[in-house]
Formats: structure tokens, C-alpha cells, sequence
């Protein structure tokens, strides 16, 4: 199994208040992503990074940041938390762009709850 | 952006029988994957095939990436298959993996 954590795993937080998630990995891979999970939507992109500083925005960037300052932490920000945003977040990486080394690998995910 | 679609949305089926779930895609892909989410939650990446055919143990899949679709083959089902199956798959150039809605598999003892 590809050595990804997150935390926490599980937070019940209120509107309006701050909230980081972590995405640990120890497999030194280049690219980390963050996948949020809804009913019915299945796993849409929020960000991604390909390098340390290096990120870029996915299908469902508004609301969230990103930053990853070391190549094993990618940190996901909710600034100002909304009822929207109440998902389960995963974490995912993969090695490279190339044919064959981008197989994607997940964490186990965070349920975040905002009240 | 490219569209995926995965039928059928559910099944259920009884252990030891076979199924086939597809994954249709708009465009030509580069990149295609098959995930398993298991009742708990944990996803696992079953098999890497923007193109060809993979095999492991019960499980192979078929990527006809002229005609736009892929398979995934499932024999001699259990239990612990159940869950929910997703197709990922990247278009032409540097964009990120887009997910179909998964299709959810129950399989009854």
C-alpha cells in the first residue's frame, strides 16, 4: 500500500471558521491532489501540485487553497468554512505525468462536517 | 472537457455470477484507470489501460480506445467486491484525471 496519510479523519466544524486538512505521503512521489466525494458527483478535482510551491487549480477550486511547502505535505485550506463544503475529501498522489507512472494512489479520506 | 459515463449506475447480484461494467469516454484518452471503493470507504486502484487488456486474478479489463469505451470484467463474484467501481480517465494534454459517477455493485451471499 502507497504510504498516504491524512488528518484528522473525521471533523465537525461551524460556518465561518478556518479549517486545514493534511495529505501526508512517504513515497516521495512529485504530484498530490485533492478530490472531494458527493453523492451523485463522484471524485471531482479541487487542486493539484506537481512540485513543491507548484500547484494549479481543479474543477472545484472556488472556496479552497492549497499549499505544499515539502514535498511529502500537501495542505488543503477551507478559509471560511460553508455547508457546501461538507464532503469527504481525498487525498491522492502518483509519481509522474508519464505513460504508465501516474497511477493515482488515495488516502483514506477526511469527512468534514460543517454545521 | 471530456465527459465519462459508466453504466449501469447499480447492480446487484448473487455470489459466483459474472459481470461487466463500462465506462464510455468523448474523446481519445491518454490515461485510464479503474478504482474500487470499498464499503468503508478506502479506494484501490485496480488497473492502469488507456489501451488493451489487463488481467488480475478475477478481475480484467479492456480499454478499445478507438471506439471510446472500456470494461471491466468481474467473474465468479464475492461478497468483498462490493462497492462502488469508478472510471477515471485524462484527455489529450496536461489536464488532470476526470472520474465517472462509478457504478455500485452489491453482491449478496
Amino acid at each position: 500500500d502507497a504510504g498516504i496519510t491524512q488528518s484528522p479523519r473525521h471533523k465537525v466544524t461551524e460556518t465561518g471558521t478556518p479549517v486545514t486538512l493534511r495529505c501526508h505521503q512517504t513515497e516521495n512521489h512529485r504530484y498530490m491532489y485533492w478530490y472531494r466525494q458527493d453523492p451523485g458527483h463522484g471524485l471531482r478535482l479541487i487542486h493539484y501540485s506537481y512540485g513543491v510551491k507548484d500547484t494549479d487549480k481543479g474543477e472545484v477550486s472556488d472556496g479552497y487553497s492549497v499549499s505544499r511547502s515539502k514535498t511529502e505535505d500537501f495542505l488543503l485550506t477551507l478559509e471560511s468554512a460553508t455547508s457546501s463544503q461538507t464532503s469527504v475529501y481525498f487525498c491522492a498522489i502518483s509519481e509522474s505525468e508519464g505513460l504508465g507512472s501516474d497511477t493515482q494512489y488515495f488516502g483514506p479520506g477526511t469527512r468534514l462536517t460543517v454545521l | 472537457g471530456i465527459q465519462v459515463e459508466q453504466s449501469p449506475p447499480d447492480l446487484i447480484l448473487q455470489e459466483g455470477a459474472n459481470s461487466t461494467l463500462r465506462c464510455n469516454f468523448s474523446d481519445s484518452v491518454n490515461n485510464l484507470q479503474w478504482f474500487h471503493q470499498n464499503p468503508w470507504g478506502q479506494l484501490i486502484n485496480l488497473f492502469y489501460i488507456p489501451s488493451g487488456t489487463k488481467q488480475n486474478g478475477r478481475l480484467s479489463a479492456t480499454t478499445v480506445a478507438t471506439e471510446r469505451y472500456s470494461l471491466l470484467y468481474i467473474s465468479s463474484s464475492q461478497t468483498t467486491d462490493s462497492g462502488v467501481y469508478f472510471c477515471a480517465v485524462r484527455g489529450s494534454g496536461n489536464t488532470p484525471l476526470v472520474f465517472g459517477k462509478g457504478t455500485r455493485l452489491s453482491v449478496i451471499a
